[in-house]
């Protein structure tokens, strides 16, 4: 166990919906990356955040979009979804945002978009 | 373009045999980490190994092994005596240190299937 908690485990819904996926990070870390695993993208960068500030930016696409609350909690959002979407989304926490150190990454949210 | 290429899809051994991934990295930092994590069937993505540019000395740690070589930009890992329990996809990863933008995300490597069977 990482310690970083993702909800909901797994979701399914339909073409044009909005989603919330929900991210605790560990105890402690200030900083939290998301990122997408698909079949024919690979695992990607999609966002960081630290201590509530938008830190770095990858590949993420105008229909997403995420925040990192006082709590250091963070959500992704994601709307009009379409099929391509469909991937497991990975949260990671690391304790100060560097590269030095290491990212523990939650059990992810599997997105099924129909 | 590609910052980290893993060459090798699957890899498949009988248990006690060794098994060396490799990763090769391309980067124009001088700084920069390089990591292994491993993901098993269950998903979850488990940090294994984490090395600097400036430290190439190669280590050990119990079955798991890494060759770090600047001069070929490779990052090679090693299971030792492999188990069934080693069967995973093995992702190694850069993370460079070259602007603020880049600084902390993983860039991942395609992955490396493992195949140990009994």
């Amino acid at each position: 166990d990482s310690g970083v908690t993702q909800t909901p485990k797994h979701l399914i819904t339909a073409t044009g919906q909005r989603v919330t996926l929900r991210c605790s990070p560990r105890s402690g870390d200030l900083s939290v990356y998301w990122y997408q695993q698909s079949l024919d993208q690979g695992l990607q960068f999609l966002i960081q955040y630290y201590n509530g500030e938008e830190r770095a930016k990858g590949n993420i696409l105008e229909r997403f979009s995420a925040q990192q609350f006082p709590d250091l909690h963070s959500e992704l959002n994601l709307s009009s979804l379409e099929l391509g979407d469909s991937a497991l989304y990975f949260c990671a926490s690391s304790v100060d945002g560097s590269g030095y150190n290491e990212q523990f990454f939650g059990p992810g949210t599997r997105l099924t978009v129909l | 373009a590609q910052k980290v290429t893993q060459a090798q899809t699957e890899i498949s051994v009988v248990e006690k045999e060794d098994v060396t991934l490799d990763c090769v990295y391309e980067t124009r930092d001088t700084t920069y980490y390089l990591f292994w994590y491993k993901q098993p069937p269950s998903g979850e993505l488990v940090f294994l190994i984490r090395r600097n540019s400036f430290d190439e000395q190669n280590e050990i740690s119990g079955r798991y092994s890494w060759n770090f070589q600047k001069s070929t930009s490779s990052f090679n890992f090693t299971i030792t005596a492999s188990q069934v329990v080693d069967s995973a996809v093995y992702f190694c990863a850069l993370s460079e240190a070259r602007t603020t933008d880049s600084w902390g995300k993983l860039q991942f490597g395609a992955g490396t299937q493992v195949v140990v069977t009994p």
